[in-house]
């Protein structure tokens, strides 16, 4: 299986639910980053979290970082229609430079 | 700044053709990627370069898969013969310099590719 898999692959909820969302990965990581891409789009960052920071807050946006377990998980808050896109994990493994592998992504329908 | 910009946004020919995507980084950025999205395999990376130098191509599927970076501001990717399996949404990104912490990856709007 991939670096950076996220679970679930699909989620629908009503506006104003909280989402959340899981991504596991297998290597030591420098970072992983967390992306959004709306239909027909390209993605677009949202947050990022290194390997020593434990939790981190943006907007409506919780990422928490689990390096013990190798996992992550972006909690969307008060969540709303515009929300609705696909939600990539991305790690940035120690010995791979600057690139990024990318997990398979959660599909988010929020329901208006 | 205007953020990546890749040509064209779609793409219809026919199998066997020579299909040629082209991107244009972000200013500054030392970085470029070329993807390739399907439902089946998701997002993939193709190849990336460094201050215009190829530094891994491992992601390119085979040879009739090539891609340049003549210059900073510039990049192609190239198929031929194109076949109807290449049909994908291809992304192009850039990055700025690395700091070892940050390796924020800025993508265009991609260029969708149909070969019939």
């Amino acid at each position: 299986s991939q670096q950076g898999e996220e679970d679930p692959q699909a989620l629908s909820i009503q506006e104003g639910e909280n989402a959340t969302m899981n991504c596991s990965y297998k290597t030591s990581i420098n970072n992983l980053q967390w992306y959004r891409q709306n239909s027909g789009r390209g993605l677009v960052h949202l947050i990022l979290i290194r390997s020593n920071e434990r939790e981190k807050h943006s907007g409506r946006l919780r990422v928490t970082l689990d390096t013990s377990k190798k996992s992550s998980s972006l909690l969307i808050t008060a969540s709303r229609a515009a929300d609705t896109a696909s939600y990539f994990c991305a790690t940035d493994a120690r010995d791979s430079g600057s690139r990024l592998t990318f997990g398979e992504g959660t599909q988010l329908t929020v329901n208006p | 700044d205007a953020g990546v910009i890749q040509s064209p946004r779609h793409e219809v020919t026919e199998m066997g053709q020579e299909v040629t995507l082209r991107c244009k980084p972000i200013s500054g950025h030392d970085y470029l990627f070329w993807y390739r999205q399907t439902m089946m395999r998701g997002l993939e990376l193709l190849i990336y370069f460094n201050n215009n130098v190829p530094i891994d191509d491992s992601g390119m599927p085979e040879d009739r898969f090539s891609a340049k970076m003549p210059n900073a501001s510039f990049s192609t990717l190239k198929i031929q013969p194109s076949e109807p399996r290449d049909s994908a949404v291809y992304f192009c990104a850039s990055s700025p310099r690395w700091s070892g912490y940050y390796n924020e990856q800025f993508f265009g709007p991609g260029t969708r590719l149909t070969v019939l």
